[in-house]
């Protein structure tokens, strides 16, 4: 079946302007996670969804930074007025249930100018 | 201290040798954890999950230590495609009071011809 896919796969901006990444779990699986990974460094985590419950939203670096899930589909990340240090890989991953493993989508590669 | 420890490396290691290395965490209360693959500029894959009586697939074994609160990854005969870096995952309580999956930041290996 389908795995977990992103859109766009590479976003270059102007330093200022808003990015909206999209990602699109897998069918039926109810946890989502957003990370951040920035080059040659590990995986830092942003937002978490699980089913209808509040995310948990602990990761995410500033209030330039939001994520929505709309019940266990489609979850786009918003940073808003971007700055160079933005620059990384957004992964999006999800699970079937809390402590599944995550299945990975391919990165969103933001670059900001 | 940190969730999820691990030596960052880099583990230079020639064809055919034998490696291992460790992830402590800090949770006493944990009880899903993972190994996954990251090849550079991919997405994280799952390469195993660790179970209390630890596990073995093909080259690669992995062991959970409850006492001392860490698991490992041992790799045989190890081969060039080994070269990558490892991620070990952990449930964690989140702020928000529930688990989710926190991972390390890495391992980087690589295999020497």
């Amino acid at each position: 079946g389908a795995g977990v896919s992103q859109s766009p796969s590479n976003k270059v901006t102007e330093k200022g302007k808003d990015v909206e990444l999209r990602c699109d779990p897998i069918s039926g699986h109810t946890a989502l996670y957003w990370y951040r990974q920035r080059l040659g460094q590990g995986l830092e985590f942003l937002i978490y969804f699980q089913g209808n419950s509040a995310p948990d939203k602990s990761g995410l670096p500033s209030d330039r930074f939001s994520a929505e899930r709309t019940g266990e589909s489609v979850s786009t990340l918003t940073i808003q007025r971007t700055q160079q240090e933005d620059s990384a890989v957004y992964l999006c991953a999800s699970s079937p249930r809390p402590l599944d493993e995550q299945y990975f989508g391919p990165g969103t590669r933001l670059t900001v100018t | 201290r940190k969730e999820v420890e691990q030596d960052p490396g880099p583990f230079n290691v020639p064809e055919g040798a034998t490696v291992a290395f460790n992830c402590t965490y800090s949770n006493s209360a944990s009880q899903s954890f993972f190994w996954y693959r990251q090849d550079c500029r991919k997405e994280p894959k799952l390469l195993m999950s660790v179970y209390s009586s630890g596990n073995e697939d093909g080259r690669f074994t992995a062991q959970l230590n409850r006492a001392s609160q860490y698991i490992s990854l041992l790799i045989r005969d190890s081969k060039l495609s080994d070269s990558a870096t490892y991620l070990c995952v952990v449930n964690e309580i989140s702020n928000f009071g529930n688990e989710k999956l926190t991972f390390g930041t890495g391992t980087r290996l690589t295999i020497i011809p």
